[in-house]
């Protein structure tokens, strides 16, 4: 059961553009989101997180939207930079248990110069 | 400042054998965690532990034994290798704050892992 879901598997946007990562989650007992970055053959890197108590979180270039009703969140990356083509995770923590995630699928990102 | 090491970086088995896929973490994290990736998936988590001694089942634990002797080292054993298992696992660790702390988790590259 897929609890978190990335239905783009890829995204290409223009360097200088706006770049926007979708993700929808099916548990409402969700409350923290997170969205993590990467690499080939490198470990994820975490990027920016929102907690269900907010709507927005913004961390420079990066910005995390959280609709609740629609159990949806996205992430917005302005301007979008080459150094920015990875594989994007959005992560959901369940409220009653801190360390347990669940990770969307991915999209993975190709900013052209 | 080496963060959280995992060896090896690929391995390729045979169904039935059995091996030990070593993370070491030098960051003092109380919180270690195993993943596994498949391909075109998520992450998913097998085994986590909050400190040394204490280990917990994730979303996947089935096959899979831990066991968490130090605070640095968090080791994740396969007893009877199945192709099922074929994938890149993933450690990670955090502080005592968890996956809401302002630097959730520190992954590891990654073990590539075949099972033939």
């Amino acid at each position: 059961d897929q609890q978190v879901k990335q239905n783009s598997p890829s995204l290409s946007v223009q360097e200088g553009r706006i770049s926007i990562l979708n993700c929808d989650y099916t548990n409402s007992m969700f409350d923290y989101f997170l969205w993590y970055k990467k690499y080939p053959a490198e470990g994820p890197t975490f990027l920016i997180s929102i907690s269900s108590i907010k709507d927005k979180n913004e961390d420079g270039r990066f910005t995390v939207f959280l609709n609740k009703s629609a159990k949806h969140l996205s992430l917005h990356i302005v301007p979008s930079q080459p150094g920015d083509s990875a594989v994007y995770f959005c992560a959901a923590s369940l409220r009653y248990n801190n360390n347990d995630m669940r990770f969307g699928a991915g999209t993975r990102l190709t900013v052209k110069p | 400042n080496a963060g959280v090491t995992q060896t090896p970086k690929f391995r390729i088995l045979k169904i039935g054998q059995s091996m030990t896929l070593q993370c070491t973490q030098d960051m003092n994290h109380n919180y270690m965690y195993w993943y596994r990736q498949d391909p075109g998936m998520g992450l998913k988590l097998i085994y986590y532990s909050v400190g040394a001694g204490i280990t917990d089942k994730g979303e996947v634990p089935n096959g899979y034994n831990v066991s968490r002797s130090t605070t640095e080292d968090f080791p994740l054993r396969l007893e009877l290798a199945a192709p099922s298992q074929t994938s890149v696992y993933f450690c990670a660790s955090s502080t005592k704050a968890g996956v809401r702390s302002n630097q959730p988790q520190h992954f590891g590259d990654g073990t590539r892992l075949s099972i033939l």
